[in-house]
């Protein structure tokens, strides 16, 4: 069963700090990844999706990269603002089946 | 376009109550999928639908029943509640499959007493 890991659980930065939010996967044989943010008591929003043919995608201040052979993808943000504070959580399709497994997320604080 | 909208936003159930949680989609999505979040495990598949009139089961479908008539809607029922299944529950959806960008719905909590 592929199991998704996102370390650190939780994260706190200053205002202005570039940095990288870090997610592994055991099972290298995936379709895609997706990147969600989520705010308290709220849903998921996709940010970004990456498929397996590709090494990196890119929306504004954010930058996803996926090195399937690793399996790993890491979630760039750019010069962090308090409006980036919310929990980020990555998820992988597997090439079969139907299930799309999710990561427990990082819990980023963006502190004025 | 409104997205994926669900209904009721909180529901408080009784042991035993049974219940559907709703779910709509207008962007003509054909599959739909329902999930329950659970602190400290991430989001788990409980039953999904590749299109209407075809449904099938996910990680977690016990306790859990889902029909699809129309591409807009995919309703989840709880047939007997028990308080395990206290959770947060997201609906998704995406086009044309299941390998494209999921959308998710706005949640509903539902506690068991």
């Amino acid at each position: 069963k592929q199991e998704v890991t996102q370390i650190p659980a939780a994260l706190s930065v200053p205002e202005g700090e570039n940095l990288v939010l870090n997610c592994s996967f055991t099972d290298s044989a995936i379709y895609n990844l997706q990147w969600f943010r989520q705010d308290p008591g709220k849903g998921l929003t996709s940010l970004l999706l990456i498929q397996s043919s590709q090494r990196e995608q890119t929306s504004g201040r954010l930058n996803a990269s996926l090195d399937k052979s690793s399996g790993r993808s890491t979630l760039y943000i750019a010069a962090s603002q308090p409006g980036d504070s919310a929990t980020y959580l990555c998820a992988v399709r597997e090439n079969t089946g139907n299930q799309f497994y999710f990561g427990t997320g990082t819990s980023l604080t963006v502190i004025p | 376009n409104a997205g994926v909208t669900q209904t009721p936003k909180f529901q408080v159930l009784k042991t035993g109550q049974s219940m559907t949680l709703q779910c709509a989609q207008d962007m003509n999505h054909e599959y739909m999928s329902w999930y329950r979040q659970d602190p400290g495990m991430g989001l788990r598949l409980i039953h999904y639908s590749v299109g209407a009139g075809i449904t099938d089961q996910g990680e977690v479908p016990n306790g859990y029943n889902v029909s699809r008539s129309t591409t807009e809607d995919f309703p989840l029922r709880l047939l007997s509640a028990a308080p395990s299944q206290t959770s947060v529950y997201f609906c998704a959806s995406s086009y044309p499959d299941k390998y494209n960008e999921q959308f998710f719905g706005p949640g509903t909590r539902l506690t068991v007493l």
